[in-house]
């Protein structure tokens, strides 16, 4: 079975500090795994994604993760907050192997504030 | 500009009440999600649909109906059967990656959110 655990519920950090958001996923098979951004009473955006080419993933907005399957994690990282950083952010791991589309396994979030 | 569209933004219920939440999209995708958001708890799958025609249950399909008559509309009607039906609504679609195994990244819509009167 799958699964996806954001480790921290909310994250805070100053302007032009680092950021780190943690995730841990577990996969019967070789996953899928995405990072989505969420702001208030919008949609998700795709960060990242990664399918099994370089372990380190570079997203949009200077975001990026790393892929390690030994510690089966996928932390979302960004050297230096801006304050339109802040939003909510869901981690994603797709399903089995195969078989439909329908499949993917959202976190339950972890919301950035970013402080002047 | 492609993209996903979800009307209306707001949306209210009466009791015993059926509504209709709209998701369009232009993107010429094949696949089509219907999300439920609650606070604290991600998004949750209500129904998925990779053709026309055709549509299959996720996780939270009770109280809820779709159809999928053309591939851009995948409207979702919230019955007078779910009785807890306030909630942030996400519609995304994808293309499909068959053969691969590995999932497309899904694009959405800026949701509809759904009260009780």
């Amino acid at each position: 079975a799958q699964s996806v655990t954001q480790l921290d519920s909310h994250v805070s950090v100053s302007e032009g500090t680092p950021v780190l958001l943690r995730c841990n996923y577990s996969s019967s098979y070789s996953p899928s795994l995405f990072w989505y951004v969420q702001h208030p009473n919008k949609g998700l955006q795709l960060l990242l994604k990664y399918t099994s080419a370089a372990t380190l993933v570079k997203g949009i907005n200077g975001f990026e993760a790393e892929f390690k399957k030994s510690e089966t994690s996928f932390h979302l990282t960004k050297p230096s907050a801006h304050m339109s950083d802040a939003a909510e952010y869901f981690c994603v791991v797709s399903a089995a192997y195969g078989g439909s589309q329908g499949n993917l396994i959202f976190g339950k979030g972890t919301k950035l504030s970013v402080k002047p | 500009d492609g993209g996903i569209t979800q009307s209306p933004k707001y949306l209210f219920r009466k009791e015993g009440q059926n509504v209709t939440l709209s998701c369009e999209q232009n993107l010429n995708h094949d696949a089509m999600y219907w999300y439920r958001q609650d606070p604290g708890q991600g998004l949750r799958l209500i129904y998925y649909s990779q053709i026309v025609n055709d549509f299959q249950k996720g996780d939270i399909a009770e109280g809820y109906s779709v159809s999928r008559e053309k591939k851009e509309s995948f409207p979702l009607t919230v019955t007078s059967a779910q009785k807890n039906p306030t909630a942030f609504y996400l519609c995304a679609s994808s293309t499909i990656g068959f053969g691969t195994g590995f999932r497309q990244p899904q694009h959405f819509g800026d949701g509809t959110r759904l009260s009780i009167l």
